[in-house]
Formats: C-alpha cells, structure tokens, sequence
C-alpha cells in the first residue's frame, strides 16, 4: 500500500482563491517532505523542501509567500496555493524520500 | 542547458522487442542515479537504482558511463505494460534526497 498519501487528487478552483494540499507520511515519520510541481512534458522541478517544526527551504524561483508550507507533525506536511492563477494550474508532487511519492494533485485554476 | 536531458521519444516498440535508450547529466558531482517510470497524470514509481557496475532488475538493465556522464535503460522483451514514461533521475547529495534532478522523460509505447 501506499506509504505517502496526498490529498486531493485532484481539484479546480477559481482565480483568487487558495487551496490546501496534504501530504502525509502512513507507516513512518518524516522530518523532511519535498514538494514538486510537473507542467505538462516537463520535468518535476523542486519547489521547496519541508522542515518539521521549522521553515521550509524553497528553491531559486519560487514565491514562499505564494506557496505557503506547514508541516506541523512528523507525518503531515501541507502545501496551500495563494491567490492562485491559472499560471499556477499543474501536477504538484511531495515525497519523503527517493522512493515514496504522494500521488499527486492536479490543479487546475479557472 | 538543463540538468538533465532524454529523448522524449516516443519509442514505439513491438511487442517482444528490446529498446534501449540514455539520458545525460550535465553535474560531474552526481552521486546517485535511478530510473523512474511515471504513467500519465500518476505520481513516479522508482524503477531501478543505477550503480557504477551495471545493474540489472529483471528485464531491465541500467548502466552508467561517468566519463561521459550518461546513463542507459534497456527493456528487454517489452510488454505491453512496460508503456510509461521513463524519467532519469540525478541526486547531487549524498545524505539527502532534496536535491533530485528530474529529465523530462522518455516515452515508451509498446505495441501488440
């Protein structure tokens, strides 16, 4: 079974409005999460990666303020989009460790 | 340039066939190297470890080249199954996985 469950799979929203992605760790504790976005035929980019109990470390590029990280517990790690635009619509990805991936979420933003 | 490059293909391939295709990385420090399959709109499912020697995994057999900084994927008797995207992936760590470099993929599709 799945060791990294994300959540939702799948979501639209209007501009303006934010949406909260959760990604928790099932059958072990996570310190550190990394969250990916995938544009369509493109490779997954790092947005951030995710301390428990601290700040997240965000890559060159990418708005902290915009894409807000909590990860609160050592099994849940959350990512909520800000005012999204429908620049931001993509496949949003967060895994533990090389081998455990969410099954990420499509967001599209109309 | 990008980290990481690979055909996108599509390689299409008969059933029962070998294809074999490489990606490259640009980062002579790469210390650890895998291949992902990702079928479409799912999350990426790691293959295989790549290891120095040439590692094989049941039809699947991947080698590294560091002098030329690139490395390989062979299917053998493809199934129909095996249509996926093959992404190539690079760590630059040693102690952590936050620094995976993704290629964009190589699409497979293997016809009956």
């Amino acid at each position: 079974g799945a060791v990294v469950s994300q959540h939702p799979s799948w979501v639209i929203c209007k501009s303006g409005t934010s949406v909260k992605i959760e990604c928790r760790s099932l059958d072990f504790q996570a310190t550190t999460m990394f969250w990916y976005r995938q544009f369509p035929k493109q490779s997954l980019m790092l947005m951030a990666t995710s301390n428990e109990g601290s700040k997240a470390t965000y890559e060159q590029g990418v708005e902290k303020d915009k894409f807000l990280i909590n990860h609160a517990s050592l099994t849940l790690s959350t990512l909520t989009v800000t005012s999204a635009h429908p620049e931001d619509s993509s496949f949003y990805i967060c895994s533990a460790s090389e081998a455990f991936f969410g099954q990420g979420t499509r967001l599209t933003v109309v | 340039r990008k980290e990481v490059e690979q055909d996108p293909g599509p390689f299409n391939v008969p059933e029962g066939a070998t294809v074999a295709f490489n990606c490259t990385y640009s980062n002579s420090a790469s210390q650890s190297f895998f291949w992902y399959r990702q079928d479409c709109r799912k999350e990426p499912k790691l293959l295989m470890s790549v290891y120095s020697s040439g590692n094989e995994d049941g039809r699947f057999t991947a080698q590294l080249n560091r002098a030329s900084q690139y490395i390989s994927l062979l299917i053998r008797d493809s199934k129909l199954s095996d249509s996926a995207t093959y992404l190539c992936v690079v760590n630059l760590l040693t102690d952590s996985w936050g620094k995976l470099q993704f290629g964009a993929g190589t699409q497979v599709v293997v016809t009956p």
